[in-house]
């Protein structure tokens, strides 16, 4: 296992399309979490998942934005409605429970035209 | 609104000095501390992490936690080009038990030969 893995690495769209991202964890890592990250800021939380449970939802999440992880595993994130707001880099990291240590993906980064 | 703030820089610092990098924290709650570098175009790397006041070194990388001035500071000692990047401190509030981090906007960090 190499790490984090997301996909797609670069999304291009127009705007009002649908878009959904994936995410891979390191294996056996039980919590997933999802973080968006605009030029010149640092990551913003968006949400985290243990095992299959959502636990925690930023207000960044609207209700446009939502997010999966149905067997515990891969995680997508899907953006419907796209605005030009929502052009990000999405980053995906992961984290053994009871482990400090999160571990990021290459992310996603999304151009809404 | 829990705020981790740094100063964005640059901070700039020649080949073979100390690059000193602080950070400080809103919320009193805050109980682990982590110090990410962010390439350019590149996804966060995990430097180190600190959850106890004083100090905690990793080969040239020193972390010092001070709770009580809500003060986290990461020193790099015999600096090098490739240690030229942003770095992101980040807080959580769940002890060793990871919920969510609240980065920083990051302090950019040029080393010169």
């Amino acid at each position: 296992d190499t790490g984090v893995s997301q996909d797609p690495r670069h999304k291009i769209t127009k705007r009002g399309q649908n878009v959904t991202f994936r995410c891979d964890p390191i294996s056996e890592h039980n919590r997933l979490y999802w973080y968006r990250q605009t030029l010149g800021q640092g990551p913003e939380f968006l949400t985290y998942f243990q095992n299959e449970a959502q636990l925690e939802k930023s207000r960044l999440l609207s209700d446009r934005f939502s997010a999966e992880r149905p067997k515990g595993s891969f995680s997508t994130l899907e953006i419907q409605r796209t605005e030009q707001g929502d052009s990000a880099m999405y980053l995906c990291a992961s984290s053994l429970d009871l482990v400090a240590e999160a571990f990021f993906g290459q992310g996603t980064r999304l151009t809404v035209v | 609104q829990k705020e981790v703030e740094q100063n964005s820089g640059p901070l700039s610092v020649p080949e073979g000095a100390i690059a000193s990098l602080n950070c400080t924290y809103s919320d009193r709650g805050s109980q682990s501390f982590f110090w990410y570098r962010q390439y350019s175009g590149k996804s966060p790397e995990l430097i180190m992490f600190i959850y106890s006041n004083g100090d905690k070194e990793d080969g040239r990388f020193t972390a010092q936690l001070n709770k009580a001035s809500q003060y986290v500071s990461l020193l790099i000692r015999d600096s090098q080009p490739s240690d030229s990047a942003t770095y992101l401190c980040a807080a959580s509030d769940r002890g060793s038990t990871l919920g969510r981090l609240y980065f920083g906007r990051g302090t950019q960090l040029t080393v010169w030969p």
